[in-house]
């Protein structure tokens, strides 16, 4: 079956520019993740989604990072005046959970941003 | 989520078994074990979980100390195409939701 997409796949932009990273869950998976890897580094949490609403944004690096989910399904982050330590592998990753069971992520390929 | 620990880096031969540790000695009652995989410019791979039993599936199998404590991933028959960063991740189970909070990780470099 199909698995997380991301799009673009690829993203250069300059320094001061918006962008937006798009994802695509596992159709019928109810909450939806956001990392961020920098260049070297481990995976760092962005914020997590269940069904549209996201209880937990702590990750979100400044205000000029958003993200909203709609209709339960596609996810959107926005980074806004992109400054070039926003350059990163963002990943996105679905997984269908009900409270009080285990719940597996599943990740998408990443988008690369490269701030100019 | 628990704190985990692993070694930096491990080498294995191909065609051999690769064994690799992970330490969680904080891990809670309902915390699972989880293991993914990074491959070079690709996105984590899941690989397997467990809670207390001993997990088998197709690509690798979980061993769990009775205690807890510790875990180690083994991958029966490592190929070139294994070579990675495997995460081991302590995540909230239960009640909790499932971020993942991924530490450095082990490479492996599987060779000839």
């Amino acid at each position: 079956g199909a698995g997380v997409s991301q799009s673009p796949s690829n993203k250069v932009t300059e320094k001061g520019k918006d962008v937006e990273l798009r994802c695509d869950p596992i159709s019928g998976h109810t909450a939806l993740y956001w990392y961020r890897q920098s260049l070297g580094q481990g995976l760092e949490f962005l914020i997590y989604f269940q069904g549209n609403s996201a209880p937990d944004k702590s990750g979100l690096p400044s205000d000029r990072f958003s993200a909203e989910r709609t209709g339960g399904s596609v996810s959107t982050l926005t980074i806004q005046r992109t400054q070039q330590e926003d350059s990163a592998v963002y990943l996105c990753a679905s997984s269908f959970r009900r409270t009080g069971q285990q719940e597996t992520q599943y990740f998408g390929p990443g988008t690369r941003l490269l701030v100019l | 989520d628990a704190k985990t620990t692993q070694p930096t880096s491990m080498d294995c031969a191909e065609g051999r078994a690769a064994n690799l540790p992970c330490n969680h000695s904080t891990i809670s009652g309902n915390e699972y074990v989880y293991w993914y995989r990074q491959i070079h410019s690709q996105g984590p791979q899941y690989i397997i979980h467990g809670l207390k039993n001993n997990e088998t599936n197709e690509m690798a199998s979980l061993i769990i100390t009775e205690d807890r404590k510790s875990s180690t991933l083994i991958l029966p028959h490592a190929t070139l195409r294994d070579t990675a960063v495997y995460y081991c991740i302590a995540g909230a189970g239960g009640t909790s939701y499932g971020k993942l909070t991924f530490g450095q990780g082990t490479i492996l470099t599987v060779h000839p």
